[in-house]
């Protein structure tokens, strides 16, 4: 199993519409977790941080399961401007170590 | 912008040069990151600094060189690459583990490769 999995996508999602998508992680002992964006050809950016049961930042909302392992990302009410890849990152044990998703593909369709 | 630099944005070499990568980052961290990004596949981790020490190198090729100065600058000095090193390489910073638990990574722009 990979330390880290996400469904590559792309799910393609008409605007104003709302799309969910998982990362499931390996490591049980992980206390903390990222969703970060990256737009063709650029750069990730952090988009939140999830310490606890969850996190919510505007019309994206991230949620922790523990006892299954997983950690998912929810778009609401999307925009264009968020078609992007989206990477799930898990800390590991060694300091200085993440173990970064190959990347969920949204494409938000007019 | 991230607050985090990386020059050159694009880079195109022969498999007989060398050549270096330069990041700098403004954020008053400790700790910086050199990651490789091939399409389609995840960051993978190269090499790990922490107060100019190096404390973690991937398993990387001696191809690549990695130099740190200080907690600012970071550089990857490239000699006689492979095609197959063509990629997207990625330099991050972030606070160190003398800062929260929860350490977060901040990323330059990248530098694409590309070896002919």
């Amino acid at each position: 199993r990979k330390e880290v999995e996400q469904d590559p996508g792309p799910f393609n999602v008409p605007e104003g519409a709302t799309v969910a998508f998982n990362c499931t992680y390996s490591n049980s002992a992980s206390q903390s977790f990222f969703w970060y964006r990256q737009d063709c050809r650029k750069e990730p950016k952090l988009l939140m941080s999830v310490y606890s049961s969850g996190n919510e930042d505007g019309r994206f909302t991230a949620q922790l399961n523990r006892a299954s392992q997983y950690i998912s990302l929810l778009i609401r009410d999307s925009k264009l401007s968020d078609s992007a890849t989206y990477l799930c990152v898990v800390p590991t044990d060694s300091w200085g170590k993440f173990q970064f998703g190959a990347g969920t593909q949204v494409v938000v369709t007019p | 912008e991230t607050g985090v630099t990386q020059t050159p944005r694009h880079l195109v070499m022969g498999m007989t040069n060398k050549k270096s990568l330069k990041c700098e980052q403004h954020l008053g961290h400790n700790a910086m990151y050199w990651y490789k990004q091939s399409a389609k596949k995840p960051l993978e981790l190269m090499f790990v600094y922490n107060f100019k020490e190096q404390t973690e190198n991937n398993s990387v090729p001696s191809r690549f060189s990695p130099e740190c100065p200080n907690s600012s600058h970071l550089f990857l000095h490239l000699h006689t690459l492979q095609p197959e090193d063509s990629a997207l390489y990625l330099c991050a910073s972030s606070q160190g583990p003398q800062g929260l638990s929860t350490d977060t990574q901040y990323f330059g722009p990248g530098t694409r490769l590309t070896v002919l």
